[in-house]
């Protein structure tokens, strides 16, 4: 199984600073996701990141996708409130087609 | 509109008393898959299901059971619970397993076994 890293596990931040949460492996991975999960629900997803090198940006969220495709990185800039949750990322869990890895989470918490 | 819905949403049982948890999807996904969710451990995937029929084991399998005899169901039995398979329980499903398409989880159930 392909293991997957998040660090930080708890970030505590004020309204208004920036964050960057980092997904790491020692495997290559042909693709990667984030997701955000709020208290009650499920995941849910925010993007999947495919190329070596890609950044995609939602709104205030920059995703990075390494160079060698082991690690992806999530960066918030100015968080608000909203952003509060437990973000997770998510790849392909090794040789075999279906199965999928996730990262412990890192759990966000911004605070007005 | 499209939905994952599991039942029950919360169950406290006891040891060795059999249950299942269903899950059914209404938009025609081929994948579907559980995980359970504990505190520092992120998700971990129990089974997983390419298409009817075709199930196969994910990370953490011993203890559950699952069946694919249609294509919107995906049960979860746990035929023998043990107070280690307390957790908070996700079903999934996408329209096929390849990397990149969206997975779209249900809110998930809640299982106490005492």
């Amino acid at each position: 199984t392909q293991l997957l890293e998040q660090s930080p596990q708890f970030l505590s931040i004020q309204e208004g600073e920036n964050l960057t949460v980092y997904c790491n492996s020692s495997s290559v991975f042909s693709s990667l996701q984030w997701y955000r999960q709020e208290p009650g629900e499920g995941p849910v997803l925010l993007v999947t990141v495919v190329t070596g090198g890609e950044v995609k940006k939602l709104k205030r969220l920059t995703f990075q996708f390494g160079d060698a495709r082991k690690d992806s990185s999530l960066h918030i800039t100015a968080a608000q409130p909203g952003d509060t949750g437990l973000y997770l990322c998510a790849g392909p869990g090794g040789t075999s087609y279906g199965k999928l890895t996730f990262g412990q989470g890192t759990i966000l918490t911004v605070h007005p | 509109e499209a939905q994952v819905t599991q039942n029950p949403r919360y169950l406290i049982t006891v040891t060795g008393k059999k249950l299942t948890v269903t899950c059914s999807q209404n938009m025609n996904h081929e994948y579907m898959s559980w995980y359970r969710q504990d505190p520092g451990l992120g998700l971990r995937q129990i089974y997983y299901s390419m298409n009817v029929e075709v199930t196969d084991k994910g990370d953490v399998p011993e203890g559950y059971k699952v069946s694919r005899k249609e294509k919107r169901n995906f049960p979860l039995i746990l035929e023998s619970p043990s107070p280690n398979q307390t957790s908070l329980y996700f079903c999934a499903s996408s329209r096929t397993a390849s990397s990149g398409n969206t997975i779209y989880f249900g809110e998930g159930s809640w299982l106490t076994v005492v």
